[in-house]
């Protein structure tokens, strides 16, 4: 059975401050590792899909990294409008479908 | 586009009564996906369609929910009768597999609509 786990579970910075965000996971052989943004009350909104280890995405101040075993949403000089819950979600080869992680909820304090 | 649209966005009913949500996807998407979010669980799937067929159930709690889509543009996903467990925020979501409908090696991308906040009493 394919899992995500993510962590932490909640984490605060201030505005400016770098930090990172994990997604490990096993599945029996990855297709595709997708990252969303949920903002409270919103659907889930699509960022990046990783396909291999190594591959890296960036988008504005988010760059998205992925291993065999985790990837890393690295967050760079975060703003407030920065502040979300932050879901990774894996597709297995061979399926059509998602198993996502319980998310990562950031608050960024100006 | 105006992306995927559910009705209603919220929904507040008794036990025991029927619910009926709603889910339009984005037009040319083939595939439509029902999901469950609870401060539990997390997100967790529900059923899939592709080309307007049921693929994959094996995510619905039991024979009191059913979903159905009758055309490319509209499913509705049901409770009979309905629990105060069912409390939660259903989401709809669409995508385009590219490689056959049924291919399972395509990747894309999933589009999740604005979700309805159920609340069962």
């Amino acid at each position: 059975e394919d899992q995500v786990t993510q962590s932490p579970e909640a984490l605060r910075l201030q505005e400016g401050e770098s930090s990172s965000l994990n997604c490990s996971y096993t599945v029996s052989g990855l297709r595709g590792l997708f990252w969303y943004r949920q903002d409270p009350g919103k659907g889930p909104e699509f960022l990046f899909t990783l396909y291999s280890a190594g591959e890296e995405k960036e988008k504005e101040r988010l760059k998205a990294t992925l291993t065999k075993k985790e990837s890393f949403l690295h967050i760079t000089a975060p703003k407030p409008e920065d502040s979300a819950t932050y879901l990774c979600a894996v597709q297995a080869r061979g399926y059509s479908t998602l198993t996502f992680g319980k998310g990562t909820m950031l608050l960024v304090s100006p | 586009d105006a992306g995927v649209i559910q009705s209603p966005r919220h929904e507040v009913t008794e036990m025991g009564q029927e619910v009926t949500l709603r889910c339009k996807p984005i037009s040319g998407h083939n595939s439509l996906f029902w999901y469950r979010q609870t401060m539990m669980r997390g997100l967790e799937l529900l059923i899939y369609f592709n080309n307007n067929v049921p693929i994959d159930d094996s995510g619905m709690p039991e024979d009191r929910f059913s979903a159905k889509m009758p055309n490319a543009s509209f499913s509705t996903l049901k409770i009979q009768p309905s629990e105060p467990r069912d409390s939660a925020v259903y989401f709809c979501a669409s995508s385009f597999l590219s490689r056959g409908g049924l291919s399972t090696d395509s990747s894309y991308e999933q589009y999740f609509g604005p979700g309805t906040r159920l609340t069962v009493t």
